[in-house]
């Protein structure tokens, strides 16, 4: 059991270029989200997808989009990267719990550098 | 405004010695509470959760927290640490809101060292 795969660990870019961070799960989760991870600033929300179908912005939507392909797959695109998006970014998926609250199962985190 | 604060950057503790991380909210009605580890180069991993009920929850590996309704608290403790704890931890709420809207918010983070 795979849980939340993330692709790819590691990509450096150059400023102007794009690239699409892969996220799947196989737990049959409807819920999937983008967080990045910058020092001191903890992890901060992106994009998530309550389920199939939507998408919504989070805390730090600009300069990215997402893409809820299936119920397994949630990518999140740069088209145009700046140094500003250097980061580690994690995709994480949950059930959505009782009361809505959820418990996230995450990826182990793909690595960006913008030059 | 709402947040989620976790005041000690960083937190250092030898081994065998006893831990308490802090983590305090500001919220208008009590949120969902939670607390992640990180390890080095990993994802987070669920250590505990607090929704309602009995205000001191355990968790993996050790762990509890008690949530303090009067404090806004929802601290971390451990009574001995072990050097594989060396991570760094973090507090998160939901906010229970009507009308849906259950996204999950992160404190800044704490990193634990251990010394052996």
């Amino acid at each position: 059991n795979a849980g939340v795969t993330q692709t790819p660990k590691f990509q450096v870019l150059k400023t102007g270029q794009s690239m699409t961070l892969q996220c799947a799960q196989d737990m049959n989760h409807n819920s999937m989200y983008w967080y990045r991870q910058d020092p001191g600033m903890g992890l901060r929300l992106i994009y998530y997808s309550a389920s199939e179908g939507t998408t919504d912005k989070g805390e730090v939507p600009n300069g990215y989009n997402v893409s809820r392909l299936n119920k397994r797959e949630f990518s999140l695109r740069l088209e145009s990267a700046a140094p500003s998006q250097t980061s580690v970014y994690f995709c994480a998926s949950s059930v959505q719990g009782d009361s809505g609250a959820n418990v996230l199962t995450f990826g182990a985190g793909s690595r960006l550098t913008v030059l | 405004a709402q947040s989620v604060t976790q005041p000690d950057i960083h937190i250092t503790v030898s081994e065998g010695a006893s831990l308490e991380l802090r983590c305090n909210y500001s919220y208008g009605a009590t949120p969902y509470l939670f607390w992640y580890v990180q390890s080095p180069g990993q994802g987070l991993q669920l250590l505990l959760k607090y929704f309602s009920g009995d205000t001191l929850v355990q968790g993996i590996k050790g762990f509890e927290a008690e949530f303090k309704r009067s404090q806004s608290s929802f601290n971390l403790r451990k009574p001995s640490v072990h050097w594989s704890d060396a991570a760094e931890y973090f507090c998160a709420v939901v906010p229970i809101l009507t009308g849906g809207g259950n996204k999950l918010t992160f404190g800044t983070g704490t990193q634990l060292k251990v010394e052996l």
